[in-house]
């Protein structure tokens, strides 16, 4: 069975500085997604960032950006001049086809704390 | 488009009873997953209803159980509640066109107190 580990349970970062966030899976699959999801207190999940598997290149979105390591199955997120709005629970989630389904695995999330 | 929905917002249960969740997907997204989220556990996968079947199931007991209808909406039901089911029960749908690739859109979430 995959799964999806972030070793780090709560985070903080002071304003404009630069975080990373871990994660860590398991599988033996090939071909798969990778996804950070944000979760603000009290408001809805939404995809921060994803990575393709076979794409070597990591993904950027704005001042987010990843660092995946494909054969150390490692895809950490690096958020970049943090803002108080950064401020939410980050879950890592797996997206691999399995028995011709899709199916996700999340993370148990990383509570990060952006300090003014 | 509007985002995915759930109702109630909010529910609060005694053990032993029964409840339904309800989720109305986004227009013309097929999938739709629920999954249970609880301090320290993250999200657990309870159930993914494509086209109104179920195509993969979490590790749940059979108390919980849900299904989809002909406009994608689903419902998720937990039977004879117990205090362990106070959550957050969240609803995502897809649009499911890889079998691969699913970016999932989340709803708000049916916060579940149990007493």
């Amino acid at each position: 069975a995959q799964t999806v580990t972030q070793s780090q349970p709560e985070m903080s970062v002071q304003e404009a500085e630069t975080v990373t966030l871990s994660c860590t899976y398991d599988t033996s699959e090939s071909n798969y997604y990778l996804f950070w999801y944000k979760q603000p207190p009290s408001r809805q999940m939404i995809l921060v960032i994803r990575q393709e598997a076979y794409k070597q290149q990591n993904a950027t979105e704005n001042r987010f950006s990843v660092n995946f390591q494909k054969a150390a199955k490692s895809f950490s997120l690096k958020i970049s001049d943090s803002q108080l709005g950064d401020t939410a629970m980050y879950f890592c989630a797996f997206n691999h086809n399995s028995g011709g389904y899709q199916k996700v695995t999340f993370g148990t999330g990383t509570k990060l704390q952006v300090i003014p | 488009k509007a985002g995915v929905t759930q109702t109630p917002r909010y529910l609060i249960k005694t053990r032993g009873q029964q409840v339904t969740l309800s989720c109305s997907p986004i227009s013309g997204h097929r999938s739709v997953s629920w999954y249970q989220q609880t301090p320290g556990q993250g999200l657990q996968f309870l159930f993914e209803y494509f086209s109104e079947t179920q195509r993969n199931k979490g590790n749940f007991p059979g108390r919980f159980s849900g299904r989809q209808f002909s406009n994608s909406r689903s419902e998720m039901n937990v039977s004879t509640l117990e205090l362990g089911d106070s959550a957050l029960y969240l609803c995502a749908s897809s649009l499911a066109f890889s079998p691969t690739y699913n970016e999932q859109f989340f709803g708000p979430g049916t916060r579940l107190t149990v007493l």
